[in-house]
């Protein structure tokens, strides 16, 4: 079965302007995570929608945003973007979600900020 | 969730076994040990989860001793291609709100031929 997609795979933006990341998870699967990846910070928990409802939430500012639709595909926004948002982004998707469950991760969207 | 210590890089050789450590000692009775395997600019992937004693799949065995206080990844035969930073989590194991995946540093493995 298809993984989980992403897209954009790359992005380029400017300090103050705001993106949109989509993600698309495996068939089935009804859980998103949101992380965001830098070299300082490492692998860094963002969200997670769970039918179409955020259930958990990291330790993020309010300017990082995001929704799950009926179909589980999801959408992480991030307004009045910053250098420091340059991070990669990934998605991550699985059955219920939870610790005990396996989580299938998207190949990230590379967000340049400038 | 349980904070876990893992060493931050190791060397190993193609055909050898590589075995990574990872401590955790305030895991709590519900909590499972789960390992991700990272390439660089791809995300996470899932290698192996366990409760206690032995697990084994066909990439790897997790050993996980009666106090539960650390765990062994154990790689057998490396080659080239496992060169990658490998994470060790522990979270309690039901669905739900406890869920989140939280990553620590990871241990940077490099085989060399």
């Amino acid at each position: 079965k298809a993984g989980v997609t992403q897209t954009p795979r790359y992005l380029i933006k400017t300090r103050g302007q705001q993106v949109t990341l989509s993600c698309s998870p495996i068939s089935g699967h009804r859980s998103v995570s949101w992380y965001q990846q830098t070299p300082g910070q490492g692998l860094q928990f963002l969200f997670e929608y769970f039918s179409e409802t955020q259930r958990n939430k990291g330790n993020f500012p309010g300017r990082f945003s995001g929704r799950q639709f009926s179909n589980s595909r999801s959408e992480m926004n991030v307004s009045t973007l910053e250098l420091g948002d340059s991070a990669l982004y990934l998605c991550a998707s699985s059955l219920v979600g939870g610790f005990g469950y396996e989580q299938y991760f998207g190949p990230g969207t590379r967000l340049t900020v400038t | 969730l349980a904070k876990t210590t893992q060493p931050i890089s190791m060397d190993s050789y193609e055909g050898q076994e590589v075995n990574i450590t990872c401590s955790h000692n305030n895991i709590a009775t519900n909590d499972y040990i789960t390992w991700y395997q990272q390439f660089p600019s791809q995300g996470p992937r899932f290698i192996i989860q366990g409760y206690k004693t032995k697990v084994t799949n066909e990439v790897a065995s997790l050993f996980i001793p009666a106090d539960r206080k650390s765990s062994t990844l154990s790689l057998p035969r490396v080659s080239l291609s496992d060169t990658a930073v490998y994470y060790c989590l522990v979270g309690d194991g039901d669905g739900g709100s406890q869920g989140n995946l939280i990553f620590g540093k990871g241990t940077k493995l490099s085989v060399k031929p």
